[in-house]
């Protein structure tokens, strides 16, 4: 079983349309939770860490719900601009610190 | 301005050659990564070193080594004997300590084509 499974897309959604992604980890004792965007042929940047109370920036909204180990991701009034690949990130607490797992990604296209 | 870098962006090889990627930082972390990706894919850890001089192998270390003499400084060698070595090749670092938001910040990646 992989350590995160994500839901493999890809979502097409016009300017202006709320989406969700959503994501599982394998490992209950997990401590860390990211989201990181990947453009098309580029490196991976943080989008946001996730909080266990959930949290928001801007028009991106991050839940953590431990006891069904799920992560969503919420993009409000999507913009062109917001077309990639979303990776959800787990850290493994048990294994050496800082090691992370990605998800393969969900692939984003937000059309005018 | 702190970052990471990597060089070159691209990079043609012939099969059979060693080649060795470069992943340089400036942010004084103590943790550097290197992954490797292939497309539709996510990402592969394929070695990681936590501190100066040490380093572990990750899920894909096989046809690779390498090596860590100083703190800003995460060199990856890809030999011959990596069957499939045409990759996006990325590296990260990260401050390395403690379990809670430890989040890695990424070079710009080599794309290594193995000919």
């Amino acid at each position: 079983r992989k350590e995160v499974e994500q839901d493999p897309g890809p979502f097409n959604v016009p300017e202006g349309a709320t989406v969700a992604f959503n994501c599982t980890y394998s490992n209950s004792a997990s401590q860390s939770f990211f989201w990181y965007r990947q453009d098309c042929r580029k490196e991976p940047k943080l989008l946001m860490s996730v909080y266990s109370s959930g949290n928001e920036d801007g028009r991106f909204t991050a839940q953590l719900n431990r006891a069904s180990q799920y992560i969503s991701l919420l993009i409000r009034d999507s913009k062109l601009s917001d077309s990639a690949t979303y990776l959800c990130v787990v850290n493994d607490r048990g294994s050496t610190l800082g090691r992370l797992y990605f998800g393969r990604g969900t692939q984003l296209t937000v059309w005018p | 301005d702190g970052g990471i870098t990597q060089s070159p962006k691209y990079l043609f090889r012939k099969e059979g050659q060693n080649v060795t990627l470069s992943c340089e930082q400036n942010l004084n972390h103590d943790a550097m990564y290197w992954y490797r990706q292939d497309p539709g894919q996510g990402l592969r850890l394929i070695y990681y070193s936590q501190i100066v001089n040490d380093f572990q192998k990750g899920d894909i270390a096989e046809g690779y080594s390498v090596s860590r003499e100083k703190k800003e400084s995460f060199p990856l060698t890809v030999t011959s004997a990596q069957k499939n070595p045409t990759a996006f090749y990325l590296c990260a670092s990260s401050i390395g300590q403690g379990p809670l938001y430890n989040e890695q910040f990424f070079g710009p990646g080599t794309r290594l084509t193995v000919l």
